[in-house]
């Protein structure tokens, strides 16, 4: 079983700066099969990555992921309000099975 | 658009069946591009994957639920279901339905969510 680990598990930034959230995996993932979503407060999960580094639709370009094997990343270049969210990343494995990450929040600092 | 609806009773006794049902609209719940998956949010906690089931009708689920699940498909009503058997209150959660594409692992879109309570 693959087991994903989110870091740091609280990110605590001003709006406009730079996030940077990490995922990294217990064994290698296919990064066909690596997805982050965001989820606000009362919400389903959205959508935001795809293929490790794929935007979904509608996904502004201020979101970007990047990453193989073990270790990805998410990277919001200049956080906007909106953005102050959890996020998590998920893979697609063996069996099959889908795991997620436990999520890192993105607070207001 | 795809919409997914999530509907069932939201309080659940221990060492009951839970059972919830997912309606799709906007899109045929037979296209073979796609499956369908129920994923659960204990509350203030993280996501958990709980099963899929493709449009062949092969099911797969999470293990750590140790085979208490089972999911099916309704195509005359275009929906798919989730019955989750012999509940205890760790069962507690916010239960979606979401649609995944078959070549990327992943789920596009989900519907709302309902909470489910798992309590005498």
């Amino acid at each position: 079983e693959i087991v994903l680990t989110q870091s740091p598990g609280t990110l605590s930034l001003s709006p406009g700066e730079r996030a940077t959230l990490s995922c990294r995996a217990s064994q290698s993932v296919s990064s066909t099969y690596l997805a982050w979503y965001q989820q606000k407060p009362g919400q389903a999960p959205r959508l935001l990555i795809y293929g490790a580094s794929s935007r979904a639709i509608g996904i502004p370009d201020r979101f970007s992921g990047s990453g193989s094997a073990t270790d990805f990343t998410l990277t919001i270049s200049r956080l906007e309000p909106e953005d102050f969210a959890v996020y998590y990343c998920q893979q697609y494995g063996g069996s099959p099975t889908w795991t997620f990450g436990q999520g890192t929040k993105v607070e207001i600092k | 658009q795809l919409q997914l609806q999530e509907s069932g009773p939201g309080l659940v006794k221990p060492s009951e069946t839970l059972s919830l049902t997912c309606s799709v609209s906007g899109g045929s719940i037979s296209s073979s591009t796609y499956y369908w998956g129920w994923i659960r949010q204990p509350p203030g906690k993280g996501l958990e994957w709980i099963g899929t089931i493709y449009y062949s009708g092969s099911t797969y689920d999470n293990p750590s639920l140790k085979s208490r699940v089972t999911i099916s498909v309704d195509t005359s009503k275009n929906q798919f279901s989730l019955k989750l058997s012999s509940v205890t209150a760790a069962d507690t959660a916010v239960y979606y339905c979401a649609r995944g594409y078959i070549l990327g692992g992943y789920f596009s879109y989900w519907g709302q969510g309902t909470l489910v309570t798992v309590s005498s």
